[in-house]
């Protein structure tokens, strides 16, 4: 079974610094997938960026990166040059060898200020 | 822009009433799931379909709820009857397989359900 663990308390981030979101997750599998969502206000959960338990190079997406350390098994967002509408819940989610199931965290709570 | 739409995206009734949630999948994708998401218990898969066919619904209360598909255009979530515990948004996702783990799952807008 796969666990995903987001425990940051919700983060208040000044518009165009950068942020930092910490995942963790459990796992035994050696062949698996992380992603990260958005979920504005209005709802709607928003695909950001995936990374591959195999890939070689961190992945990046635009203004969103993911800082993968498969050792300590963490995959955290970096937002870069924070903007108002970056203001969301951030879910982290993985899939595990052979399966179909996402894992959710409970997500990290990000304002962005002006 | 494709899109997985969801119908209707806010529906309220009384207890004990059938509600049914309809899930139109991106065109092409052939994997369909359902999400349900509540405060205390976050995000939780309920069921979903590849090529139409049921994979897994372990996740849904076998008395009360129900998945189909019946055609590659519709998804559906049935629950007979309901109950102010399935206050939640519920959503549907679509896919399509690739190689390895990489296949990424496109959520609707969800449909917010208040069961009184």
């Amino acid at each position: 079974a796969q666990k995903i663990t987001q425990t940051q308390p919700g983060m208040f981030v000044q518009e165009k610094e950068a942020v930092t979101l910490d995942c963790t997750y459990d796992t035994s599998d050696q062949s698996y997938g992380l992603f990260w969502y958005k979920q504005p206000s209005s709802g709607e959960m928003i695909f950001l960026i995936y990374q591959g338990s195999y890939d070689e190079q961190n992945a990046t997406e635009g203004r969103y990166s993911l800082n993968f350390q498969k050792a300590r098994k963490s995959a955290n967002l970096v937002i870069s040059a924070s903007q108002l509408g970056d203001s969301a819940m951030y879910f982290c989610a993985m899939r595990g060898y052979g399966n179909n199931r996402l894992a959710f965290g409970k997500g990290n709570q990000v304002v962005v200020i002006p | 822009d494709a899109r997985v739409t969801q119908t209707p995206r806010h529906k309220v009734t009384e207890m004990g009433q059938e509600v049914t949630m309809r899930c139109q999948p991106i065109l092409g994708h052939n994997t369909v799931f359902w999400y349900r998401q509540t405060m205390m218990q976050g995000l939780e898969l309920l069921a979903y379909f590849r090529n139409r066919a049921p994979l897994d619904d372990s996740g849904m209360p076998k008395d009360r709820f129900s998945a189909e598909m019946p055609d590659a255009t519709l998804a559906t979530l049935k629950i007979q009857p309901s109950e102010p515990r399935d206050s939640a948004v519920y959503f549907c996702a679509s896919g399509f397989p690739f190689l390895g783990q990489r296949e990424t799952q496109y959520f609707g807008p969800g449909t917010r359900l208040l069961v009184l």
